[in-house]
């Protein structure tokens, strides 16, 4: 049961670069979401989606793009990487609505140098 | 955006010591509830997940209650111990469509709690 796995689990790039964080989910999952974690906010949402093809903007979006071909696959890019895009990356994803748990991802720590 | 409020945002209590911790929510269009544990270095692990007022959960020593009326949870933890020493974060779900079943997840900033040996 691989469940969820986020790659890389870590990640150094420049300024400027283009960055893209895996996600995987094994269950057939409908929900799955991006969230960043910083120092003072806790976990904030960039993208969510509902099903495949269907993805909406979360809290903090700007930088980033996802998209989601598939069920199993959510990826986010950052288009051009800045400094404060510096953070711990976390997938998650949940089997029905708003009553299921989220299920959370390893985590990717990306540094932008 | 959703506002969660978690108080305290830290406790340190001594092992065998009961504590508890509060997440507050506006009451309106309440859909559910959740707790999850974060623990250093790992990822969030979801506890309950809480729908009716005055709903009560457990899981081992630890248990939550619900007030969607007056928009609180408490989490509960009976007799700490040291492997209790984690993160608490309170989420709730915001519908964006409901016909669609589109939802976003907003957490609380967290209680960091520190059970000392």
């Amino acid at each position: 049961d691989a469940g969820i796995t986020q790659s890389p689990r870590y990640k150094i790039t420049e300024t400027g670069r283009q960055v893209t964080l895996m996600c995987h989910q094994t269950w057939s999952h409908s929900y799955m979401f991006w969230y960043r974690q910083d120092l003072g906010h806790g976990l904030r949402l960039i993208y969510y989606s509902a099903a495949a093809d269907i993805t909406d903007k979360g809290e903090v979006p700007d930088g980033y793009v996802v998209s989601r071909s598939k069920t199993e696959n959510f990826p986010l890019t950052l288009e051009s990487a800045t400094r404060s895009q510096t953070s711990v990356y976390f997938c998650a994803s949940s089997r029905q609505g708003p009553n299921s748990p989220l299920h959370f991802g390893n985590g990717t720590r990306l540094t932008v140098t | 955006i959703l506002n969660v409020e978690q108080s305290p945002q830290s406790l340190h209590v001594q092992e065998g010591d009961s504590t508890n911790f509060t997440c507050s929510f506006p009451s309106s269009n309440f859909y559910a509830l959740h707790w999850y544990r974060w623990e250093t270095a790992k990822s969030p692990e979801a506890l309950f997940v809480m729908t009716l007022n005055g709903d009560e959960k457990k899981k081992g020593r630890i248990s939550a209650t619900l007030n969607t009326k007056e928009g609180y949870s408490y989490l509960y933890i009976k007799g700490s111990q040291p492997e209790d020493s984690a993160t608490y974060l309170c989420a709730l779900p915001v519908m964006i469509n409901s016909g669609a079943g589109s939802y976003q997840l907003t957490f609380g900033k967290g209680t960091k709690l520190s059970v000392i040996p």
